[in-house]
Parts: structure tokens; sequence; C-alpha cells
């Protein structure tokens, strides 16, 4: 029943590697995010989409790819992982003038590279 | 682009004591939304009360508070009555009307002392 789900929670890896990262919401909203929050906790977007197009995409390496198949789904893909990439990843949903636009997150994905 | 600052890294209360913690955001916009959002050790961002800028009413969710000051573009929140369960990181966040991100201060910690 998790609103903002995202898979999987925690992800060890090698450098070099390429890993995903899954996000679904059940909320019905029409945009996703993804938020980056470093080791000193600092929250950074990544990306944003709305009904499945991309309206943020901050500056970001282009080793990052998100993918919207549906409204409900944001996928973040990540190439050739490097040491400064392991940070929690946090999937987020909102619905536009509704509540504010509050974004609701999921439970974050930590990833480690090694 | 809007900036958020939360100036204090840091603080502790007394359990069933009052805290309140500052943020202050710098905006040129007269529409927008305001956040507090909670992190336990868990990660999971759970929100705690919004505020909507045209509304001179301050919000209210059981124990939490919050001090709106429009014009002086601040937004502090007060914890009543702490409770061990109050301790975790606490996110102020900005969010303009027409945008579509959120803007996050750096993040307060709050330790609940019993």
């Amino acid at each position: 029943d998790t609103a903002v789900s995202q898979t999987p929670k925690y992800l060890v890896t090698q450098m070099g590697n390429d890993k995903s990262i899954k996000c679904e919401q059940n909320l019905g909203h029409d945009t996703m995010y993804w938020y980056k929050q470093d080791s000193k906790k600092f929250l950074k977007i990544m990306f944003s989409y709305n009904n499945k197009e991309l309206i943020i995409n901050e500056t970001v390496p282009n080793r990052f790819s998100p993918k919207s198949p549906d409204k409900a789904h944001l996928n973040l893909h990540i190439n050739s992982l490097e040491l400064g990439d392991s940070a929690v990843y946090f999937c987020a949903s909102s619905q536009t003038n509704r509540a504010g636009n509050t974004i609701y997150f999921g439970e974050g994905s930590w990833l480690t590279v090694v | 682009a809007q900036t958020v600052t939360q100036s204090q890294p840091e603080m502790s209360v007394q359990e069933a004591e009052t805290v309140t913690l500052s943020c202050t955001y710098d905006t040129s916009e007269s529409d927008y939304y305001l956040f507090w959002y909670k992190q336990p050790p868990s990660r999971q961002m759970i929100l705690v009360i919004r505020q909507e800028a045209y509304k001179q009413q301050n919000a209210t969710e059981n124990r939490f508070s919050v001090n709106f000051q429009k014009a002086a573009k601040s937004f502090s929140l007060k914890i009543s009555d702490s409770q061990l369960g109050d301790a975790a990181m606490y996110f102020c966040a900005y969010r303009s009307a027409l945008g579509n991100d959120m803007r996050f201060g750096a993040g307060t910690r709050l330790t609940v002392k019993p």
C-alpha cells in the first residue's frame, strides 16, 4: 500500500558497473522526481517528469538517465558508477495544483559504490 | 533561484519541553508554499506541516506549529511537548506556486533528551 515505492532499498556495487533503481507511485500524481541526498544530508533535485515529459534536468552527469514509461513510473539508470555516486536516492511524486503541490517521497534507495 | 537557509545545524531539547527550529528563504515571488519535513534515522522523508503563502494564519498540526512571517521571509517550526520520537533531521523547503521542484535547506538535527 506504499504510496511511492522504490526498489531496491539497498544496493552495493562496484565502480564501473551499471545499475537501475525503479520507482512507482500509486497516488495518481502527474509529476515524479528523483532527488539525491549526499553524505552531508543535503537534498538536491536531479530530474522531474510531468506526464512522462522531462521538465527539470539539473546539472547531472549524463551517466544518469531517467526513464518514464508511464505517469506512474520513473526509473533511474546509472552507467559506469563512480565512488562519488554513493548516496541515498529518493523518488517522489506530486499532483499539480493540489495540496500545495506537496511532494511525497519514497523510502529512499541507499547506493554504495565500492 | 530561491534559496532556503537553516542556520541551526543542531538543536537539542528536553523531553516535554518546547523547541523552535529556524528557517529563512529568499524569493521574489508572492505565491509559494513552505514545508517542514522530518527525516528520522530510517531516512524516510515525512511531511510535518505545510503553509500556503497566501494564508496569513499559521499552520498547526497537533504539537507542531509554524510562525510564518512573509515580510521577513521567515518560517520557523515550533514543536511543543517534545517526545523522544521527534528526534530527527528537520528540513525546511520552499516550492513556488509555478515551479516544478522543491528547494530544501541544509537541515537541522534535533536531539531529544530524556
